[in-house]
């Protein structure tokens, strides 16, 4: 069984400030980790991915997330918030073998002026 | 390279009626996914195909959701009959085999 926790519903940052958004997992496998980015009205954009290989991983947008898997978590950071910046961001854990994907309930960023 | 594509883009219906929802994945690609996103909450798989096979839909309402592959392209989700709670956007996602999935705009659907 997988499963995802974000820790925070709602995250409001100023503009030119770092962003973090808290996730941890649970896998039975050496999972694949994602965050996908869903702005309004628009379909959910993959930002980054972690599959094994380095354990900070650099994403679009300026994004990166680093892979703790003593903490079983896998937060995303980035050091100077954008007003486009402001969605809803999503934390994914896949199963290496079938595939299976469990996503997070979201963490909405707002990104005041 | 055309990504996944899906009709209808919002859909309004009253309880008990019926609707299907359409859904073309990115060529080549062999795993499909139908996720339902209730409003504030994440995508939920429902149905998870590779190729024209099953792979999981262990949390797919079959008492009244259906979906079928039959050719391993495209794939279509049926609710019939609807309810009020299943009010959502209905999200397709195709992979190519690293987990990596792609995702459609989604169908919003309004169930009254």
């Amino acid at each position: 069984a997988q499963s995802v926790t974000q820790l925070d519903s709602h995250v409001s940052v100023s503009e030119g400030t770092p962003v973090l958004l808290r996730c941890n997992y649970s896998s039975s496998y050496s999972p694949s980790l994602f965050w996908y980015v869903q702005h309004p009205n628009k379909g959910l954009q993959l930002l980054l991915k972690y599959t094994s290989a380095a354990t900070l991983v650099k994403g679009i947008n300026g994004f990166e997330a680093e892979f703790k898997k003593s903490e079983t978590s896998f937060h995303l950071t980035k050091p100077s918030a954008h007003m486009s910046d402001a969605a809803e961001y999503f934390c994914v854990v896949s199963d290496g073998g079938a595939g299976k994907s469990t996503f997070g309930d979201g963490t909405t960023l707002t990104v005041k002026p | 390279e055309a990504g996944v594509a899906q009709s209808p883009r919002y859909k309004i219906i009253e309880k008990r009626q019926s609707v299907a929802f359409w859904c073309n994945p990115i060529s080549g690609h062999a795993t499909l996914y139908w996720y339902q996103q209730i409003l504030g909450q994440g995508p939920k798989l429902l149905i998870q195909f590779q190729n024209n096979g099953v792979v999981d839909d262990s949390q797919l309402p079959k008492d009244r959701f259906s979906a079928e592959r039959l050719k391993g392209v495209d794939s279509t989700l049926k609710i019939q009959p609807a309810k009020l709670e299943d009010s959502a956007v209905y999200l397709c996602a195709s992979s190519g085999g690293n987990n990596e999935q792609f995702f459609g705009p989604g169908t919003r659907l309004t169930v009254l």
